[in-house]
């Protein structure tokens, strides 16, 4: 069964940082890209990041691009968002999702139950 | 990017209806569009990938249909739990967008 186990999130000041960790099993985690999307408080989901299986290759949304760095430790099954220069338009669910591609780009067929990161002072 | 316009909004109906959501695309997104389930406090579910293909687990009553620009999931009879938001998201472009999704309430 695969699982996705969320940590790291919290309240942190504006301009400040936090890193959220995702732990994987259930499947062969260095065979397939990972991905975070969020979801603001009673808002839509947002995609975030995405990093291939090796974690050689890594893709941001235009609103984190520069503040945010998705990276991954294969021997250890787990997936990381460090975030920095938070905003308080950060405040949100932060998911973890095994990511697939097949062609084009990616859809998600897994995902955590979520971290909550609130950003205010 | 590309923008995923849901409707409608909301969708009141009965256990054992039918229901017919809709998701259009700004530009054609070929098959790339999928479906996705999310309960009140829960992560979201996969539930269609690329436009029609069930994901493992979920069962028959739940299709998806459509291609380029225009497309549409069916509930054929809704059960109890199947009253949730439903989102769709494109994997045609990056970034990969979601729809602002359609809630299916209980009438």
């Amino acid at each position: 069964e695969v699982q996705l186990l969320e940590s790291g999130g919290g309240l942190v000041q504006p301009g400040g940082s936090l890193r959220l960790s995702c732990a994987a099993s259930g499947f062969t985690f260095s065979s397939y890209a990972m991905s975070w999307v969020r979801q603001a408080p009673g808002k839509g989901l947002e995609w975030v990041s995405v990093t291939s299986d090796s974690g050689g290759s890594t893709y941001y949304a235009d609103s984190v691009k520069g503040r945010f760095t998705i990276s991954r430790d294969n021997s250890k099954n787990t997936l990381y968002l460090q975030m920095n220069s938070l905003r308080a338009e950060d405040t949100a669910i932060y998911y973890c999702a095994k990511a697939i591609y097949t062609s084009s780009w990616y859809h998600f067929d897994y995902w955590g139950q979520g971290s909550l990161v609130t950003v205010s002072s | 990017e590309i923008v995923l316009t849901q409707s409608p909004a909301t969708l009141s109906l009965s256990p054992g209806e039918r229901a017919t959501l809709s998701c259009r695309a700004s530009q054609s997104v070929s098959s790339y569009l999928a479906w996705y389930q999310q309960q009140p406090g829960q992560a979201p579910r996969l539930l269609i990938y690329d436009a029609s293909n069930r994901a493992t687990g979920i069962p028959a009553r739940f299709s998806g249909s459509g291609s380029g620009t225009d497309f549409t999931l069916t509930i054929s009879s809704l059960e109890p739990e199947d009253f949730a938001v439903y989102y769709c998201q494109q994997r045609s472009n990056r970034p990969p967008t979601f729809g602002q999704g359609t809630k299916v309430e209980i009438k």
